[in-house]
């Protein structure tokens, strides 16, 4: 089993639109999480950290359901600049990351 | 400039030749990773570093060494390359801390014919 998981989509929105992506991991005992960007041909960048009381910068919010196991990522009102890969990311203790294979969105005009 | 940087960009080689891909970061972060990503896959770890003259063996390390002889350099080498290591190869850098980002070179895209 994977260590990250992640639906490869692509999801296709119009701007203005809310969208929403989860990911499971499988160690329980995992530690820290993170969403990361990654625009085509280029390389990943922290996008938020995910606290496990939820956490919101501007238009994007982070979830984090430990009994679950899962994490999730809220766009709402989808900018076309929102058109990216976005990669979950969990340490589940000690040096490693994970990465999922990412999600795709495409914001449509 | 401040950060990590990595060389060279694009590289295309034949099978069994021995390959280095250089990576350099300024921040004097005391870890360093060093990725593969392929289609399907997402990013694999294959060597990381903890600090000068230590590494360890990530996910997919066969076929690959690795050394760490100074803070800021963490070159990556493939012995004899075959095709199957054709990929996108990211260099990474951050703090020990388990919740600081990674910060990520700009990739090299490497070919092996």
């Amino acid at each position: 089993r994977k260590e990250v998981e992640q639906d490869p989509g692509p999801f296709n929105v119009p701007e203005g639109a809310t969208v929403a992506f989860n990911c499971t991991y499988s160690n329980s005992a995992s530690q820290s999480f993170f969403w990361y960007r990654q625009d085509c041909r280029k390389e990943p960048k922290l996008l938020m950290s995910v606290y496990s009381s939820g956490n919101e910068d501007g238009r994007f919010t982070a979830q984090l359901n430990r009994a679950s196991q899962y994490i999730s990522l809220l766009i709402r009102d989808s900018k076309l600049s929102d058109s990216a890969t976005y990669l979950c990311v969990v340490n589940p203790g000690g040096t490693q990351f994970y990465f999922g294979t990412g999600t795709s969105l495409t914001v449509i005009p | 400039d401040a950060g990590i940087t990595q060389s060279p960009r694009y590289k295309i080689t034949e099978t069994g030749r021995q390959v280095t891909l250089m990576c350099h970061q300024t921040w004097s972060h005391s870890y360093m990773f060093w990725y593969r990503q392929d289609l399907g896959h997402g990013l694999r770890l294959i060597y990381y570093s903890a600090a000068a003259d230590i590494t360890d063996k990530g996910e997919v390390p066969d076929g690959y060494v690795v050394s760490r002889s100074k803070t800021e350099n963490f070159p990556l080498t493939l012995e004899s390359a075959t095709r199957s290591q054709t990929s996108v190869y990211f260099c990474a850098s951050r703090t020990p801390s388990s919740y600081n980002e990674q910060f990520f070179g700009p990739g090299t895209r490497l070919t092996v014919l």
